[in-house]
Parts: C-alpha cells; sequence; structure tokens
C-alpha cells in the first residue's frame, strides 16, 4: 500500500525563524507532491507542488524535493504565527489517475 | 483561479433523513472531483473519485448506496448521504482538479446528525 509519513508533530518554532517540515514517501514511482496547508476547523489549502528534483521556491516557503531518497520538504522562513496549521504532505499516487495519497499531517506552532 | 464551492457550509439533520451536499468548481473546468471525509483531529480520508459523466469509484470501506456521488457536469458533483445516522457527522470536503493532478479544496461542509 502507498504510504505518505509525517511527523505529527508539534513543530515548535519561533517567530522569524525556519520551520522544516518533512515527508517521506513509499511509491518511487510517484511524480508529483504538494504541500497543503490547513488551518483548525478549515479545508485544506495549497502551498505548493513539485516535480522535479531539487528546491522549488514561492515567497517565505521552498520545496525540496529527492526522488532518490523519496523525500519532500517545505521550508518556511521566517515563520509568523498565522503559519500555526496543519501542513499536509500530499503525492501522486498512480501516474495518469489524479487521485492523491495524503499523509496526516505535522502540526506547526509558531509562537509570538 | 482554481475557486472551488461547496454548499451548504453547514447542515443539521435529524437521524434517518437524506442530505445532499454540493461542489462546484467556478472558475474552471473540473475533470475529476473528489469527495473526502475528515473527522476531528484525523487526517483527511478518501471516500470517492468522480469523473464528468461516469459512475463514481469508492474507496474500499465506503458504501456506495449510502454515499450516492453525482458528477452530472464539468463544474458540479454532489455527494448525497443517504439516511444519515449520528455515526455520520462529520468534516465534509470537496476537491476538484482540471488536467492536471493538482486538487484544489472547496471550504468544506460540517454535517451533524442528531
Amino acid at each position: 500500500q502507498k504510504e505518505v509519513e509525517q511527523n505529527s508533530g508539534p513543530l515548535s518554532v519561533p517567530e522569524g525563524a525556519i520551520a522544516s517540515l518533512n515527508c517521506t514517501y513509499s511509491d518511487r514511482g510517484s511524480q508529483s507532491f504538494f504541500w497543503y496547508r490547513q488551518y483548525s476547523g478549515k479545508s485544506p489549502e495549497l502551498i505548493m507542488f513539485i516535480y522535479s528534483n531539487g528546491d522549488k521556491e514561492d515567497g517565505r516557503f521552498t520545496a525540496q524535493l529527492n526522488k532518490a531518497s523519496q523525500y519532500v520538504s517545505l521550508l518556511i522562513r521566517d515563520s509568523q504565527p498565522s503559519d500555526s496549521a496543519t501542513y499536509l504532505c500530499a503525492v501522486n499516487g498512480d501516474t495518469g489517475f489524479q487521485k492523491l495519497v495524503f499523509g496526516t499531517g505535522t502540526r506547526l506552532l509558531v509562537s509570538p | 483561479g482554481a475557486v472551488v464551492s461547496q454548499h451548504p457550509s453547514w447542515v443539521i439533520c435529524k437521524s434517518g433523513t437524506s442530505v445532499k451536499i454540493e461542489c462546484r468548481s467556478l472558475d474552471f473546468q473540473a475533470t475529476t472531483m473528489f469527495w473526502y471525509r475528515q473527522f476531528p483531529k484525523q487526517s483527511l480520508m478518501l471516500m470517492a473519485t468522480s469523473n464528468e459523466g461516469s459512475k463514481a469509484t469508492y474507496e474500499q470501506g465506503v458504501e456506495k448506496d449510502k454515499f450516492l456521488i453525482n458528477h452530472a457536469s464539468l463544474t458540479l458533483s454532489t455527494l448525497t448521504v443517504t439516511s444519515a445516522h449520528p455515526e455520520d457527522s462529520s468534516f465534509y470536503i470537496c476537491s476538484a482538479s482540471q488536467t492536471t493532478d493538482t486538487q484544489y479544496f472547496g471550504p468544506g461542509t460540517r454535517l451533524t446528525v442528531l
């Protein structure tokens, strides 16, 4: 069974620090990788997606993908209290089929 | 862009009644829509995948006769919870994707069955 693993946290960081969120996946054939943010009581919101090995930056967010190690991460620079949420990693489960496999999420707490 | 709406945002119903939830893609045509359920402090659980004009594909353990899904157009999918019971109380979230596998989520519908 295809799996996506995340540390449930909480990951606590002070305001202004870099938060590093990690995710591993089991299916070596996975092609697409997503990070979603979910505030308590709300639905997930897409932050970033990455398809190729390496880094992809968007504002304060950087996604990092290492397919050889089956590892994807999300870095949040200059963390703000408003970044406090659960971050879900999602991986494309089947090539040509759009179903995603979600991790259980990492809860991030940014303290002022 | 990529806005998905859901209606209603919350609903309270009596046990035994049926509830319909609508999911619409507002500014794009969704070839595929997904329905998830999320219980408190738990992760998303995919219930079914639907493609416009064809029958939905349900995940293992999800009763297709209880959770009726209709994907009548490229912008609308509906989930009907039939004969709802208190254990069906949950947060139901739809998502939609176009030609890629990027999913955009609706705001969710909180269902409470009394």
